[in-house]
């Protein structure tokens, strides 16, 4: 099994609440991610890092924020939450080699009232 | 537009019987293929993982299989257990980026019934 962790597992929370969702790895994998995954429906990619104070948005616009200050923790912020918001959200981690299997945190399914 | 699609949607089969799962993707430039297992509520795992000269990769009870002149790839579980209940992911890599961009099928949800 995978060394990455999120927290919390789950969250309900009112709406204009800000939160963090928590994810972290001690496998030492440079690049980390964070995916959004409704009921039935693919990931979709939102944010990625390559390292240490890289961050990039993915394919799928998020008003969350990430930050990367150290390898093994690659937090994701929203500054007010929206009912919108509702989903589960995967972080994941990989090596900077081509075939580096992505390894999943358990996710966090947040819900926003 | 690069996509993959799975079918079926979903499947219910009784548990020791066999099953295949089918991936069609349109990726392009190709890179390499892998299969995901996401339990109910958990995070996907890795199952098989194929480049584009590889034509069948096991795992177990677990055989991937890819065409990528056809574009086609399955994942055939055999003697199928009660754990083996969850969503199928089938994901496919680009080479058109640094990040080995990946995209993702919406799964297929197997039930094994006792």
């Amino acid at each position: 099994e995978a060394d990455i962790y999120q927290t919390p597992r789950y969250l309900v929370i009112g709406t204009g609440k800000k939160i963090t969702l928590e994810c972290s790895q001690t496998m030492g994998h440079d690049k980390m991610y964070w995916y959004q995954q409704d009921p039935g429906m693919e990931l979709h990619l939102i944010h990625y890092s390559y390292g240490v104070n890289s961050t990039e948005k993915g394919d799928l616009s998020s008003e969350s924020t990430v930050s990367r200050i150290r390898t093994e923790h690659f937090p994701l912020t929203l500054e007010s939450a929206r009912p919108s918001h509702t989903s589960q959200y995967l972080c994941a981690s990989g090596g900077l080699a081509g075939l580096d299997t992505q390894y999943f945190g358990p996710g966090t399914r947040l819900t926003v009232l | 537009k690069n996509q993959v699609e799975q079918s079926p949607q979903s499947l219910i089969i009784l548990e020791g019987k066999n099953c295949t799962l089918q991936c069609n993707y349109t990726v392009s430039p190709f890179s390499n293929l892998r299969w995901y297992k996401q339990d109910t509520g958990r995070g996907p795992v890795s199952l098989t993982i194929m480049t584009f000269s590889e034509n069948t990769k096991s795992n177990g009870r677990y055989t991937a299989t890819l065409d990528a002149d056809t574009k086609q790839s399955s994942l055939h579980i055999t003697a199928s257990q009660l754990s083996d209940s969850a969503s199928y992911i089938c994901v496919v890599s680009d080479r058109g980026s640094t990040l080995g961009r990946l995209y993702f099928g919406r799964g297929t949800q197997l039930t094994v019934w006792p």
